[in-house]
């Protein structure tokens, strides 16, 4: 089955400094990459996503890069804020199937 | 529009007794995932529905484990016979149906088994 690894477990940057966490996976059958905020006591939501056939997104402060042949794919947050202090998740999604990483808990002093 | 929905919120239950957990998916969404979540842990995929069918069953932990989603819609989740261990926050989500697409997740159950 599906094994994600997601790197660092914790993460302390200050703030306007650039976050990056790591993800690599190892079912080829992934086509789908998701990354989750989770705020403390709050549900996952989706801040961004990457499909199989792109190789960078970027949203505002927010990029993903995937690299498919070396079944890794990275999350980049720029410009970091006190407000971006939350765990994050990436995720490795096939046809019924979802995996995801134990999380990164990112802290952004001011 | 609604999101998805869970409840309880919250439940209490002794060991050994059964508990039921429920999911309202956001209408339309025909796929629906359940998941699991310890404190401070990741997401534990636990099944997935396609409407009505769940292919895959070999996420759930234990044969006490079992799900159910009827008409397309609400999903439960059924835990029989229950072990501290069980203790934890079940999350679901839905999306619209290929795994290409974003999951919603529900504001979870906090389960706890005394």
């Amino acid at each position: 089955g599906e094994n994600v690894e997601q790197h660092p477990s914790t993460l302390s940057v200050q703030e306007g400094d650039s976050a990056v966490i790591k993800c690599t996976y190892s079912d080829s059958a992934s086509n789908y990459f998701p990354w989750y905020k989770q705020e403390l006591g709050k549900r996952p939501q989706l801040i961004i996503d990457i499909r199989s056939n792109v190789g960078e997104k970027k949203d505002q402060r927010i990029a993903v890069t995937l690299n498919k042949t070396a079944k890794h794919f990275s999350l980049h947050i720029t410009e970091t804020q006190p407000e971006d202090s939350a765990v994050y998740f990436c995720a490795a999604i096939e046809p019924g199937k979802s995996t995801f990483g134990d999380g990164t808990t990112l802290t952004v002093k001011p | 529009g609604a999101g998805v929905s869970q409840s309880p919120s919250n439940k209490v239950t002794e060991k050994g007794k059964d508990v039921e957990l429920r999911c309202d998916p956001i209408s339309g969404h025909t796929a629906l995932y359940w998941y699991r979540q310890s404190l401070g842990q990741g997401l534990e995929f636990l099944i997935y529905f396609q409407g009505n069918s769940a292919p895959d069953k070999s996420g759930l932990p234990s044969d006490r484990f079992s799900a159910e989603r009827t008409g397309g819609s609400v999903s439960t989740l059924t835990i029989q016979r229950t072990q501290q261990e069980d203790s934890a926050v079940y999350l679901c989500a839905s999306s619209l149906g290929t795994s290409e697409r974003e999951q919603y997740f529900g504001p979870g159950t906090r389960l706890t088994v005394t």
